[in-house]
């Protein structure tokens, strides 16, 4: 079994300023990594994902995240802030086992206040 | 573009009506999901398909229940609306492990 801290419930930053929202993770297997927006009265939708090889993940809307196995983190960072970057961010986690069904575990959430 | 679609977006009913909520999508995923989501609070899954005549109870224990008969189609019930079912309801669909879900908008439920 698997599961996801995201270690801040609200992050107030103000327009244009960069932004760094922690998640750390446990399993004892190998994992995909995933980071999802979710606007207000919205579903959720993908940022980026962390599936192998590169550990710097590029994803939409400016966004990169950084994975690190030793440290079992996967920071989601953005280097400025648009207001319409205002949103709850979800940080999720999947084995990699077929035979266990691939089913995402979610973080808490961290909610992005974008200040003009 | 959605591929996954919920409908209704928001439903208001009555204590004791019995109610389904709609999901399809267009992609031919095999695996398929229902969150509960309360306001500004985490996603809890509720119910999973890996494919037709597949389902099986997530990690929190709801008084919903689920069908697949069809590879796009993945309803929930509820025989019997209560106050305490009030919640956003979030499906999604899956490609593999490493692709992701994706998300329908939700049905925002009020049981009155």
């Amino acid at each position: 079994a698997q599961s996801v801290t995201q270690l801040d419930s609200q992050v107030p930053v103000f327009e244009e300023a960069p932004v760094e929202l922690r998640c750390n993770y446990s399993s004892s297997v190998s994992v995909y990594l995933f980071w999802y927006v979710q606007y207000p009265n919205q579903g959720l939708q993908l940022l980026l994902k962390y599936t192998s090889a590169a550990t710097l993940v590029k994803g939409i809307n400016g966004f990169e995240a950084e994975f690190n196995k030793s440290q079992t983190s996967f920071h989601l960072r953005k280097p400025s802030v648009h207001i319409s970057d205002t949103a709850e961010y979800f940080c999720a986690v999947s084995d990699r086992d077929k035979a266990a069904g691939n089913k995402l575990t979610f973080g808490g959430g961290t909610r992005v206040l974008v200040k003009p | 573009e959605a591929d996954i679609y919920q409908t209704p977006r928001y439903l208001v009913i009555g204590t004791g009506k019995k109610i389904t909520l709609e999901c399809s999508q267009t992609m031919g995923h095999d695996k398929m999901y229902w969150y509960q989501q309360d306001p500004g609070m985490e996603l809890h899954l509720i119910h999973y398909s890996y494919g037709v005549n597949s389902t099986e109870k997530g990690d929190l224990s709801s008084e919903s229940t689920v069908s697949r008969i069809r590879t796009e189609h993945f309803p929930l019930t509820l025989e019997s609306a209560r106050p305490s079912h009030t919640s956003q309801y979030l499906c999604a669909s899956r490609a593999g492990g490493g692709y992701g879900y994706t998300f329908g908008s939700g049905t925002r439920l009020t049981v009155v």
